[in-house]
């Protein structure tokens, strides 16, 4: 089992530019989440999915989209980056419930 | 609203030594509360757990940690460290309302040789 994926692993984009992050996940998870994660901050809610077909807003969603493409694919799309938005990004899944998280191995982006 | 209290942004410690990695939350009830490890590069790693019982719990990589209701606290301890403990890591405490975890920010743990 590969677990979470996350793909790209690193990304440079220039300010006004999109590009969507993929993740996928192999562990049967209902719920799906993005997270980011700033020097000092720890790590802040972007969007989750709690199941299949629906999506919702965490502590921090503005500038960003999601699909829950199916049960095992959630992505994360940027339609115009800001400098704002450079940061290291975390898929990670769940079966719900409160149960444990497991994550993906990040993707590092630089908006310039 | 829930919130994680890690007050050590720094922590160095000697290998062998013990150590101790403070967490505080708030939330009214009883929250489910983890710790994670995450290495240079790398993803988060779970640690250990706790979900009620046994306020005690056991974890990977000669871990524990003691959940205290009466401080709303969740502190990891390690007995004797060593080099390749030094990472960062994060306590995350989640609640029934809210969906995803919260995080504190994170003590950056040194290990002196």
């Amino acid at each position: 089992n590969a677990g979470v994926t996350q793909t790209p692993k690193f990304q440079v984009l220039k300010t006004g530019q999109s590009m969507t992050l993929q993740c996928a996940q192999d562990m049967n998870h209902n719920s799906m989440y993005w997270y980011r994660q700033d020097p000092g901050m720890g790590l802040r809610l972007i969007y989750y999915s709690a199941s299949e077909g629906t999506t919702d807003k965490g502590e921090v969603p503005n500038g960003y989209n999601v699909s829950r493409l199916n049960k095992r694919e959630f992505s994360l799309r940027l339609e115009s980056a800001a400098p704002s938005q450079t940061s290291v990004y975390f898929c990670a899944g769940d079966l719900g419930g409160r149960e444990t998280q497991y994550f993906g191995p990040g993707t590092r982006l630089l908006v310039l | 609203a829930q919130s994680v209290t890690q007050p050590d942004i720094h922590i160095t410690v000697s290998e062998g030594a013990s150590l101790e990695l403070r967490c505080n939350y708030s939330y009214g009830a009883t929250p489910y509360l983890f710790w994670y490890v995450q290495s240079p590069g790398q993803g988060l790693q779970l640690l250990l757990k706790y979900f009620s019982g046994d306020t005690l719990v056991q974890g990977i990589k000669g871990f524990e940690a003691e959940f205290k209701r009466s401080q709303s606290s969740f502190n990891l301890r390690k007995p004797s460290v060593h080099w390749s403990d030094a990472a960062e890591y994060f306590c995350a405490v989640s609640t029934w309302g809210a969906d995803g975890l919260t995080f504190g920010k994170g003590t950056h743990l040194i290990i002196q040789p």
